[in-house]
């Protein structure tokens, strides 16, 4: 069974550039999580997705990320424009739907902000 | 959500057993104990979860306390691929999301 696949799995950018990240779920998965995670910390959930529905968007910062999940399959996270601050790993992860299932994790994408 | 506390790292020696202890003193009825480890340059990956009674698979043990007031993943040889970040995580029944903490830091010793 293939995993979660992410792309790019590196990104430099400068300050106030635009960058995108792509996310390609395991098959059938109907939820998919975006999270961030700080050297040194443990991941944070930026997004949740119900298939192609936002479930929660609480935590994810609205006057520079979006993200979207195009007929609730892959899914896209986009900062515009990037701070310093916003250097961390962007993971990408999904599970079947039901709530107490396993999450799969992606590799994750490594963003450098200069 | 509930919180836990875990120490920020560890270390153990190859092919020894590995306790693990997680405190989550806050716990609610319906929280389930779920443990995930992440390797150097990987993304988290799920190792074991539980309600009440001890669970095991192939990967691990986990132990929880009668009270439910702690826990404890049980590595029962340590090899060299089990050193990683793990996290003890309490998930609620409000959309199965996961809180992730700075969990412990493994080093095995060959």
């Amino acid at each position: 069974e293939a995993g979660v696949a992410q792309s790019p799995r590196y990104k430099i950018i400068e300050k106030r550039q635009s960058v995108a990240f792509w996310c390609n779920p395991i098959s059938g998965h109907a939820t998919l999580y975006w999270y961030q995670q700080i050297l040194g910390q443990g991941p944070k959930l930026l997004i949740q997705f119900q298939n192609n529905g936002v479930v929660d968007d609480s935590q994810l910062p609205k006057d520079r990320f979006s993200a979207e999940r195009l007929k609730g399959v892959d899914s896209t996270l986009k900062i515009q424009p990037a701070k310093l601050e916003d250097s961390a790993v962007y993971l990408c992860a999904s599970n079947t739907g039901q709530v107490y299932n396993e999450q799969f994790f992606g590799p994750g994408t490594r963003l450098t902000v200069l | 959500d509930a919180k836990t506390t875990q120490p920020n790292s560890m270390e153990s020696n190859e092919e020894e057993p590995v306790h693990l202890p997680c405190n989550h003193s806050t716990i609610s009825g319906t929280d389930y104990i779920h443990w995930y480890r992440q390797l150097p340059s990987q993304g988290p990956e799920y190792v074991i979860h539980g309600l009440t009674s001890n669970v095991n698979n192939r990967m691990a043990s986990l132990a929880i306390a009668e009270d439910r007031k702690s826990s404890t993943l049980i590595l029962h040889r340590a090899t060299l691929r089990d050193a990683a970040v793990y996290y003890c995580i309490l998930r609620g029944s409000t959309l199965g999301r996961l809180y992730f903490g700075r969990g412990t830091q493994l080093t095995v010793w060959p």
